[in-house]
């Protein structure tokens, strides 16, 4: 079955760190972008990062670059962001997406079901 | 950094009724990279078009999508119980994916 599966999400206070990991299964990993994209709580859809396929090419939203890396393992199909000096805005539904091609942002034709982010003191 | 506009911002409609959504941009979506999802409360969003007008694998024809540069149109050519949701639509390919904030299609 072609499934991608976020793992990581929690409670972490304002400044602190967070790693969240995706784990895909069923399809070729390798020939994909993958995405977040990330929901605050009764909000709309906010496109947070994107890596090609091979790993080299690499986007962010402007609210976390900087503060947020996004990388792959192609050896174990698993997508990860790295999130540090969290805010309290970045409290959301993180999704992890298999893009439909392998190269510069396109569209997420796969999605995973989520992990919630929340950052409160 | 293009904004992407959608209007209206609450459809009311019945089953069996026609439903046509706008997603307007503040500057020109290159090759036409515009897509449209479906969110259903408590689901991850569904890939519906892309391309502006290529339905993705497993959606019905009655979803079609049109438009080019700055103006855009999802169409529900006729309205099932299954597709009252919340319908966003993205540009994408300029290194970001930026989303509207979307349409919700209730039932009236």
């Amino acid at each position: 079955e072609v499934q991608v599966l976020e793992s990581g999400g929690g409670l972490v206070q304002p400044g602190g760190s967070l790693r969240l990991s995706c784990a895909a299964s069923g399809f070729t990993f390798v020939n994909y972008a993958m995405t977040w994209v990330r929901q605050a709580p009764g909000k709309g859809l906010e496109w947070v990062s994107s890596v090609s396929g091979g790993g080299g090419s690499t986007f962010y939203a402007d609210s976390v670059k900087g503060r947020f890396t996004v990388s792959r393992d192609n050896s174990k199909s698993i997508l990860s962001l790295q999130m540090n000096s969290l805010r309290a805005e970045d409290t959301a539904i993180y999704y992890c997406a298999k893009d439909l091609s392998y190269g510069v942002v396109t569209p997420q034709e796969l999605w995973g079901q989520g992990t919630l982010v929340t950052v409160s003191s | 950094e293009i904004v992407l506009t959608q209007s209206p911002g609450t459809l009311s409609l019945s089953a069996g009724e026609r439903a046509t959504l706008s997603c307007r941009a503040s500057q020109s979506v290159s090759n036409s990279h515009l897509a449209w999802y479906q969110q259903k409360p408590g689901q991850a969003p569904r890939l519906l078009i892309y391309g502006a007008s290529s339905r993705a694998p497993g959606i019905p024809d009655r979803f079609s999508g049109s438009g080019s540069w700055t103006d855009f149109t999802l169409t529900i050519s006729r309205l099932e119980p299954e597709d009252f949701a919340v319908y966003y639509c993205q540009q994408y390919g300029s290194s970001s994916g930026t989303f509207g904030r979307g349409t919700r299609v209730e039932i009236k």
